[in-house]
């Protein structure tokens, strides 16, 4: 059964870069991989996208290594307001819909 | 742009009951997905509907059923509910033309259902 998981949780303070990684045992070369962040109360947002070695785009950058059994979410220089829950969505094949077991990120000032 | 749309946003029903809830996609997208969130299982796929078809359905019982009109705007059903269903329900749209892009979801804020 495929299965995603994620850190529960991570603490980081503001200014730092935080990283967060999603283990999906095994994907296929064209899958993709999506970040959600979602607030309370709210349904997740779109983050960021890719489905091979770096993507950047003006908020995060995503990192899938050559094995493709994980993937980075890289966010610099966290402020307050990045405190949410994080979610990784591999899609393709056996993934397709099996969102990641979430991480919650906390900010610290 | 309007976003995605779900109503009711909150409601309260009693075990053995029946409950529909609504899903207005993001004008011009034919892909409408459900999902079940709760603090203990997380995000879980119920169903997408592409063009008034179910493309794909998750792992939960027969209870639980959609459907999707001409207008894109879809409809999930839970019937003979279950204290376990207490949940928050997301609807997402997407433009996802083929099923193999994944595209984009779009979430709405959901809609809270309390089982009692």
């Amino acid at each position: 059964l495929a299965k995603t998981t994620q850190p529960i949780s991570m603490d980081s303070y503001e200014g730092q870069e935080v990283n967060i990684t999603c283990s999906h045992n095994n994907i296929a070369t064209n899958d993709y991989i999506t970040w959600y962040q979602q607030f309370p109360s709210q349904g997740p947002r779109f983050i960021i996208q890719g489905y091979k070695t770096k993507v950047t785009n003006e908020v995060a950058s995503l990192f899938i290594p050559a094995d493709r059994k994980s993937s980075t979410l890289s966010l610099p220089r966290v402020s307050l307001s990045d405190t949410a829950v994080y979610y990784c969505l591999p899609q393709g094949g056996t993934y397709k819909y099996i969102f990641g077991t979430g991480t919650r990120l906390k900010v610290l000032a | 742009k309007a976003g995605v749309t779900q109503t009711p946003r909150y409601l309260i029903k009693t075990r053995g009951q029946q409950v529909t809830l609504s899903c207005s996609p993001i004008s011009g997208h034919r892909s409408v997905s459900w999902y079940q969130q709760t603090p203990g299982q997380g995000l879980q796929f119920l169903f997408e509907y592409f063009s008034e078809t179910q493309r794909n359905k998750g792992n939960f019982p027969g209870r639980f059923s959609g459907r999707q009109f001409s207008n894109s705007r879809s409809e999930m059903n839970v019937s003979t509910l279950e204290l376990g269903d207490s949940a928050l329900y997301l609807c997402a749209s997407s433009l996802a033309l083929v099923q193999a892009s994944p595209g984009e979801l779009f979430f709405g804020e959901g809609s809270r259902l309390t089982v009692l």
